[in-house]
């Protein structure tokens, strides 16, 4: 039951070039949305959320577009550094009650120098 | 910058043992889950707690598995009896709020548990 995708298990991007990670949801529920970023051995960081009211969401060199009527969200990092190197995971919640996250797969990025 | 923290960084036990891994949760936050990340697999959500109770469990969150806030500080996940299939990385996470007011997870580092 993937209520939350993200179709690219890999991304390979040249530093200073725009990264773009989808994601996918089939939950109509769903009205936040965060990205994670992810290090080898360390706990899931907070990157950058977005609310189902809007759709688009700012912060420095990290940018996430939300459609709605797509249910897709994407994630734009520009430009891309080598320290951006990990795995990013998507992840959304439902303004139910329910505090949970429903996270992808994940996509782990490389940004090669 | 606070963060959450977890003991021990890595566990390894026997089948059929008892566990207990430990969190300290960001000091303001009022809500409090353990997920985990079996390897090669996605996060899964296992549990949150508000208040001194269960708030939501998920289906893997069966009779083995119990959450405990013995003070104020610590927020424990006890595995009774411990399956090879447990086996996992284990992510304590803190908020400080929920129900209907969106605001960011904050993760610890993980415990991985290995059950030989």
């Amino acid at each position: 039951d993937q209520q939350v995708k993200q179709n690219s298990p890999s991304l390979s991007v040249q530093e200073g070039r725009i990264s773009i990670l989808n994601c996918d949801y089939t939950n109509s529920m769903f009205d936040y949305f965060l990205w994670y970023k992810k290090y080898p051995a360390e706990g899931p960081t907070f990157l950058i959320s977005i609310s189902s009211i809007k759709d688009k969401n700012e912060d420095g060199r990290f940018t996430v577009f939300l459609n709605k009527s797509a249910k897709h969200l994407s994630l734009h990092i520009v430009p891309s550094q080598p320290g951006d190197s990990a795995v990013y995971f998507c992840a959304a919640s439902a303004n139910s009650g329910s505090e949970k996250l429903v996270f992808g797969k994940g996509t782990k990025l490389t940004v090669n120098p | 910058e606070p963060e959450v923290t977890q003991t021990p960084s890595h566990q390894v036990t026997q089948m059929g043992q008892e566990v207990i891994l430990r969190c300290v949760p960001i000091s303001n936050h009022l809500y409090f889950y353990w997920y985990r990340q079996i390897l090669g697999q996605k996060v899964e959500f296992l549990v949150s707690f508000y208040n001194n109770e269960i708030s939501e469990k998920s289906e893997i969150f069966d009779d083995q598995f119990s959450v405990e806030r013995p003070d104020g500080s610590n927020f424990t996940l006890k595995i009774r009896s411990t399956k090879l299939e447990d086996s996992a990385m284990y992510f304590c996470a803190s908020s400080e709020e929920g129900r209907g007011l969106n605001t960011e997870a904050f993760f610890g580092q993980g415990t991985r548990l290995t059950v030989v």
